[in-house]
């Protein structure tokens, strides 16, 4: 089974600072894939950003980029220049890729990180 | 406009009744997902239906059940058999094939037992 570790319960960001959420994740499987889910006060999970583990680039979309460290089953958030609507939960997620291709895809989270953008 | 939706918003239950919560998509999506977030937990997975007529139980399936009769839709009943059944459900569904995996989710039911 798997198990994905959010080690930090909340943390505070200066407006147009820099943050980054920390997440581990504990498997056997070699084919997966990694996400970043937000969710905001109207707890909506919006995702933020994908990683594939076969690929070695670490994802970027606009403001926010991970830094995948497979061999340390590390995930972790970047969020540059901070902006208010970036306050939420942030959950780290697991998904294990079925060999045969018949298989739940089920999503495994962590606990979540609360962020808080501060004016 | 494509999408999830989850109704009612909010639901209250008393003891040893049974709910049935909704959940509809319009993303032509095959596989549906339900799931149950407690305060300071993450998502946990019940149920989830790869295609119509079959469905699969998740983590923690116990007290709940589902069917899938329609691709759209994928109700979620909350029987009188679950113990601790306040909490927050969300559906979510994802397009088959392993080329694109984003699970999408429905805005949630907050489910309260009085």
């Amino acid at each position: 089974a798997q198990t994905v570790t959010q080690s930090q319960p909340e943390m505070s960001v200066q407006e147009a600072e820099t943050v980054t959420l920390s997440c581990t994740y504990d498997t056997s499987e070699n084919n997966y894939y990694l996400f970043w889910y937000k969710q905001p006060p109207s707890r909506q999970m919006i995702l933020v950003i994908r990683q594939e583990a076969y690929k070695q680039q670490n994802a970027t979309e606009n403001r926010f980029s991970v830094n995948f460290q497979k061999a340390a089953k590390s995930f972790s958030l970047k969020i540059s220049d901070s902006q208010l609507g970036d306050t939420a939960m942030y959950f780290c997620a697991f998904m294990k890729l079925p060999y045969s291709g018949a298989g739940s895809y089920q999503l495994t989270f962590g606990k979540g990180t609360k962020l808080s953008v501060i004016p | 406009d494509g999408g999830i939706t989850q109704s009612p918003k909010y639901l209250f239950r008393k003891e040893g009744q049974n709910v049935t919560l909704s959940c509809e998509q319009n993303l032509n999506h095959d596989a549906m997902y339900w799931y149950r977030q407690d305060p300071g937990q993450g998502l946990r997975l019940i149920y989830y239906s790869q295609i119509v007529n079959d469905f699969q139980k998740g983590d923690i399936a116990e007290g709940y059940s589902v069917s899938r009769e329609k691709k759209e839709s994928f109700p979620l009943t909350v029987t009188s058999a679950q113990k601790n059944p306040t909490a927050f459900y969300l559906c979510a569904s994802r397009t088959s094939g392993r080329s694109y995996n984003e699970q999408f989710f429905g805005p949630g039911t907050r489910l309260t037992v009085l």
